[in-house]
């Protein structure tokens, strides 16, 4: 695809169940984030995917979020035991790798989770 | 600890009026500087980018400021026009890794 492509769009839950998330990067792009966005809130970081090996996980908030990367290509944002603070938009982008590159992170339009 | 402070949160303009937000950083190690654009229900989109050697960039009605020696980059933009109306990031880079400013929701009155 020509962007970034996060499913589904919109996710309503109940609390206490799994749910996950999948985020499509642009091809070719070897880094790949994930960012929470509380409602009228900055962007939260969560984890950040070089490839498939994730060398920041510090943004997690809890052993109840984990993320995986296949390769170069689809990653996955589960959250286990959800809880309705974990109510927000997730957003995935994707760059470049390159320090030196003048490399912006393209955003997926987002999942919008909702924990009832 | 935020490693990109922004301000303001929320900020009214009147059209044609000049919009300017301003962000600040400590980390010596950013080596460059987006903003970006997001409109309800969309992903943020890059709206303009600049590098620590440059001091300023111009992108039709959208300049960023960047003041190297103190750690400052503004957003200035001219002639606001209610289209503009979004939230506003700016962004700093480290390696790959991006952090963000926590926003500022620009709101251009008729």
């Amino acid at each position: 695809g020509a962007g970034v492509s996060q499913s589904p769009s919109n996710k309503v839950t109940e609390k206490g169940k799994d749910v996950e998330l999948r985020c499509d990067p642009i091809s070719g792009h070897t880094a790949l984030y994930w960012y929470r966005q509380r409602l009228g809130q900055g962007l939260e970081f969560l984890i950040y995917f070089q490839g498939n090996s994730a060398p920041d996980k510090s943004g997690l908030p809890s052993d109840r979020f984990s993320a995986e990367r296949t390769g170069e290509s689809v990653s996955t944002l589960t959250i286990q035991r959800t809880q309705q603070e974990d109510s927000a938009v997730y957003l995935c982008a994707s760059s470049l790798q390159g320090a030196r590159m003048n490399t912006e992170a393209f955003f997926g339009q987002g999942t919008r989770l909702t924990v009832v | 600890q935020q490693q990109v402070k922004q301000s303001p949160q929320s900020l009214i303009v009147q059209k044609g009026g000049i919009s300017i937000i301003n962000c600040a950083y400590e980390n010596t190690a950013f080596d460059y500087f987006p903003w970006y654009q997001q409109f309800p229900g969309k992903g943020p989109a890059l709206l303009i980018a600049i590098r620590p050697d440059v001091s300023e960039k111009k992108e039709g009605r959208f300049t960023i400021s960047f003041n190297k020696s103190a750690k400052q980059f503004s957003l200035h933009i001219m002639d606001s026009q209610p289209g503009d109306s979004a939230t506003y990031f700016c962004a700093a880079r480290d390696f790959n890794k991006f952090y963000f400013g926590s926003g500022t929701k620009l709101n251009v009155k008729p």
